[in-house]
């Protein structure tokens, strides 16, 4: 196991509401990013947290929001749910940027949106 | 837009066959590439690629990038049953923003 935790694992939410999810990163990594992963596909990068300020941002809607915590932790808000959100949404964690470092995953939250 | 194309897309193979996964991509600016193992949630890392022409070797795998062609190769000797799993790439430009492809799906056969 990486260290990287993941809450919830499962969730069910119905279209137009709100989910916040939540991870925890490898102690001394100060990079969070979140990725979603559709079935069949592989992970889209949604962003990227670096101290505590977004460092990066993928081609996602600004309904999907995040916050990084002093302690690196990290939370992922996604607003006015759609059934397309339905996914396997990850996070990792690593030293620095994302694709210049090793970054470890967090086990995932599964997200239904009916 | 970057692209990343892995291939195949599924391989099924008995134990103690070799395979050779291949990803080729598209990278403005291109930094590294990672190769990923995913068994079941988590992607686990396997190797960072920045330099054309050096094998990267971590017991029975081993990968190689070519800068020029614009593609990586992973491969597995030996395969076991514990091989089977998703295995991505994600190769990333100068944001260091990962791109990810679909992924080879790996079945080894006992």
């Amino acid at each position: 196991e990486t260290g990287v935790t993941q809450s919830p694992t499962h969730l069910i939410k119905t279209r137009g509401q709100q989910v916040t999810l939540r991870c925890s990163s490898q102690s001394g990594h100060n990079t969070v990013s979140w990725y979603q992963q559709a079935l069949g596909q592989g992970p889209q990068f949604i962003f990227q947290y670096y101290r505590e300020e977004e460092n990066g941002r993928g081609n996602f809607p600004p309904r999907f929001s995040g916050l990084q915590f002093p302690n690196y932790s990290s939370e992922l808000n996604v607003n006015a749910l759609e059934l397309d959100d339905s996914a396997l949404y990850l996070c990792a964690s690593s030293l620095r940027l994302a694709g210049a470092y090793e970054q470890y995953f967090g086990p995932g939250t599964r997200l239904t949106v009916t | 837009e970057d692209k990343v194309v892995q291939s195949p897309l599924s391989l099924v193979v008995h134990e103690g066959d070799t395979v050779t996964l291949n990803c080729s991509y598209e990278v403005t600016n291109f930094r590294s590439l990672l190769w990923y193992k995913q068994e079941k949630k988590a992607p686990t890392f396997l190797f960072m690629l920045t330099s054309s022409g050096i094998e990267k070797k971590s017991g029975r795998l081993s990968s190689i990038l070519d800068k020029k062609e614009l593609f990586s190769i992973l491969n597995i000797t030996a395969t076991q049953t514990g091989d089977s799993a998703v295995y991505l790439c994600a190769p990333s430009g100068g944001s260091y923003i990962p791109t990810f492809g679909r992924g080879t799906s790996l079945i080894v056969h006992p």
